[in-house]
């Protein structure tokens, strides 16, 4: 099975800073990657697919990057509504494996 | 709209048995692969199975083989999880998803229901 290693564990930062959260895969995983953010009591909401495309109705300041093993999340401009928990998730095979998460707390 | 509603949560004994429901609306159900994934408490999400648009194929995470059964009635528009011996550790919200290829089993999740709890305790 792939294993997915997300850090940092937690992040807190400001309004306006600049916020990258990282996963890296075990084996390579082409661009079979998403990325999910999730508030407490909600269910999470597809961001990123295909380690960088921005899904529809989701604000520019998200991006992906990434290929292989190593992908980044990047919040441009961090606003308070983005105080969640961020995930990816490898979609190459079977079985599909998440990141621990990245708690995202605004200061 | 495209919309997932789950159903048939609730509290279970250990090894007890549930069924859950997912009913989809808004999108054509037969085309698309769908999973369920879960958020146990203090815990993050895992991906717990998976089938095909057709219901042919379908796939499990280790820690639930054998036990669970995923399951399709495309004419119903509906998924089903089949959840027997049940552990404490399957304590957990449960989440249907839809993929957002419909060329491909293994996707991104672009369409969640909210989710439906599951509690295991004696």
């Amino acid at each position: 099975d792939i294993q997915m290693t997300q850090s940092p564990s937690s992040v807190s930062a400001s309004v306006g800073d600049r916020v990258t959260i990282t996963c890296r895969a075990s084996q390579g995983i082409s661009s079979w990657l998403a990325w999910y953010q999730q508030k407490p009591g909600k269910a999470p909401k597809l961001l990123i697919y295909g380690a960088s495309s921005l899904q529809s109705g989701v604000p520019s300041r998200f991006s992906g990057r990434g290929s292989g093993t190593d992908f980044t999340l990047t919040i441009s401009s961090l606003q308070p509504e983005d105080s969640a928990t961020y995930y990816c998730q490898q979609a190459n095979s079977f079985p599909n494996t998440f990141g621990q998460g990245t708690k995202l707390e605004i200061k | 709209e495209v919309h997932l509603l789950e159903s048939g949560g609730g509290l279970v004994q250990p090894g007890g048995s549930l069924r859950l429901s997912c009913a989809a609306s808004g999108f054509t159900f037969s085309s698309y692969a769908m999973s369920w994934v879960r958020l146990a408490p203090g815990k993050g999400l895992e991906w717990v199975s998976g089938i095909s648009g057709s219901g042919g194929s379908t796939y499990y995470a280790d820690s639930v083989k054998g036990r669970f059964t995923i399951s399709r009635d495309n004419s119903k528009n509906t998924l089903y999880l089949q959840m027997k011996s049940l552990r404490a550790e399957d304590t957990a919200v449960y989440y249907c998803a839809k993929v957002r290829d419909d060329s491909s089993s293994s996707a991104a999740f672009d369409i969640w229901g909210q989710g439906t709890m599951v509690t295991v305790s004696p």
